[in-house]
């Protein structure tokens, strides 16, 4: 069980919006350490998506958006392209384990 | 480009060590730390440890304490992760990525992964 809560799955249709939480706790995400998000394609290395809770790398299209509030996160895509079908992931570090937390993942579908 | 590239992949038998190389290139490679994380198959990302390219500092996670040691050469630009006793379970991608977990910046970029079975 990851210290960092995300569904499982989550799908949309081409151009529709979804968004992915990402649910943690006061000793993580709620004690102010940044929330990152990685796109993992299928049989490739996990791909860094957003930093800081809401910054985009150069790259990384506008249609993916990241938000902070309290003990969780959320990562948001619009215009959804089949392109956008693969895993995703939260990470965020945790003060009272002193480790680096993932979420478990969530798997997008795009129908 | 900022780029990791990993070694190959390797077969190993139960109770034997790996070690995995992580060759940096297009930055200064003292300039930021290099994390491991491991994949099993078909399951989601573990944090493994990191190590400080500067000094050589360490913080593994508690479950592979005392299996596992992570080491630079900085002479080459190159991280190395050793996991000694392999049991089975061990079977993953083993992926090294720039920086430290408690960074603002996130993991990027990461290595291609290096495949690590582990079967008798």
């Amino acid at each position: 069980q990851s210290v960092l809560t995300q569904p499982p799955s989550v799908s949309g249709a081409p151009g529709q919006r979804v968004t992915i939480s990402c649910t943690g706790s006061s000793s993580n995400i709620g004690a102010g350490y940044h929330v990152h998000w990685y796109q993992q394609l299928p049989g490739t290395a996990p791909k860094l998506l957003i930093y800081g809770n809401s910054n985009r790398p150069s790259g990384v299209p506008d249609r993916f958006s990241g938000s902070k509030s309290g003990t969780s996160a959320s990562l948001a895509i619009t215009g959804l392209q089949a392109e956008d079908e693969a895993d995703y992931y939260c990470q965020s570090y945790d003060t009272s384990l002193s480790v680096v937390v993932f979420g478990g993942g969530t798997k997008l579908t795009v129908l | 480009q900022v780029q990791l590239v990993q070694s190959g992949a390797e077969v190993k038998k139960p109770g034997a060590s790996v070690k995995v190389s992580c060759k940096a290139s297009g930055y200064t490679f003292t300039s930021s730390d290099i994390s491991w994380v491991r994949q099993a198959p078909g399951q989601g990302l573990e944090w493994m440890g990191w190590i400080s390219t500067y000094n050589g500092n360490t913080n593994y996670a508690q479950k592979v304490q005392g299996r596992v040691t992570m080491t630079t050469d900085t002479s080459t630009s190159t991280a190395y992760m050793e996991l000694r006793s392999l049991r089975s379970d061990d079977t993953a991608v083993y992926y090294c990525a720039k920086g430290s977990g408690s960074s603002p910046h996130g993991f990027d970029p990461w290595g291609q992964g290096t495949l690590v079975t582990v079967s008798s």
